[in-house]
């Protein structure tokens, strides 16, 4: 079955790094997707990463992926008060099914 | 230059009234899609719409009626509204079933 499962808040100071896990129990899962949603706002993709990479990065954005332990972190750095936010990770499996989202990790930013 | 809109953004109804809530987007996107978000369950598939006239049921359909006469609308209605419909709903369109999926701001619904 498939099931994606994230801590529900983080609380970091502005500046510092923000780290938020997830997991996902589908071995076959073949694209990984974080999304951000801002208060009040629907979702938008922030970065993805495809199930036959380890790392992916983007500007204040790393992304790493651990097949063996189906675990999946995003990396801020330099975390401002702009990203707080809720960040939903979420998975697709070998093209044949939908989107499976997680219930999302609040991130608030402290100054 | 719209990408995906959502109307209306707040209803109030009460229970046992039929309301549509109404997606559209301009980017001709095959796939369309209908979730709800509650907390403590995250973000839930309600129907998703592969192109016109298909649709599919997702994780939580039950109270929920979808069509999809043309590519870029996808109504989702509740037939006879209950409170534990009450919560924000997203529409979302993607080129593909698996490819990222674009988000219109949400509708928030209070059924009284």
């Amino acid at each position: 079955g498939e099931d994606v499962e994230q801590s529900l808040f983080l609380s970091v100071r502005e500046g510092d790094s923000s780290v938020i896990n997830c997991t996902y129990t589908d071995s076959s899962s073949t694209y990984l997707y974080w999304y951000k949603q801002e208060p009040g706002a629907g979702l938008q993709l922030l970065t993805y990463i495809f199930s036959n990479m380890d790392m992916k990065q983007d500007q204040r954005l790393t992304v790493l992926l651990n097949k063996k332990d189906k675990h999946l972190s995003l990396r801020i750095a330099d975390t401002q008060t702009g990203d707080s936010a809720i960040y939903f990770c979420a998975e697709s499996i070998s093209g044949y099914s939908t989107l499976t989202f997680g219930k999302g990790t609040m991130l608030l930013v402290s100054p | 230059d719209a990408g995906i809109t959502q109307s209306p953004r707040y209803k109030i109804t009460e229970t046992g009234r039929q309301v549509t809530l109404m997606c559209h987007q301009t980017w001709s996107h095959s796939y369309m899609f209908w979730y709800r978000q509650d907390l403590g369950h995250g973000l839930r598939l309600i129907y998703y719409s592969a192109a016109a006239d298909i649709t599919d049921k997702g994780e939580v359909p039950d109270g929920y009626v979808v069509s999809r006469s043309k590519t870029e609308n996808f109504p989702l209605t509740l037939e006879s509204a209950t409170r534990s419909q009450t919560s924000v709903y997203f529409c979302a369109s993607s080129t593909g079933l698996t490819e990222t999926q674009y988000f219109g701001p949400g509708t928030r619904l209070l059924v009284l």
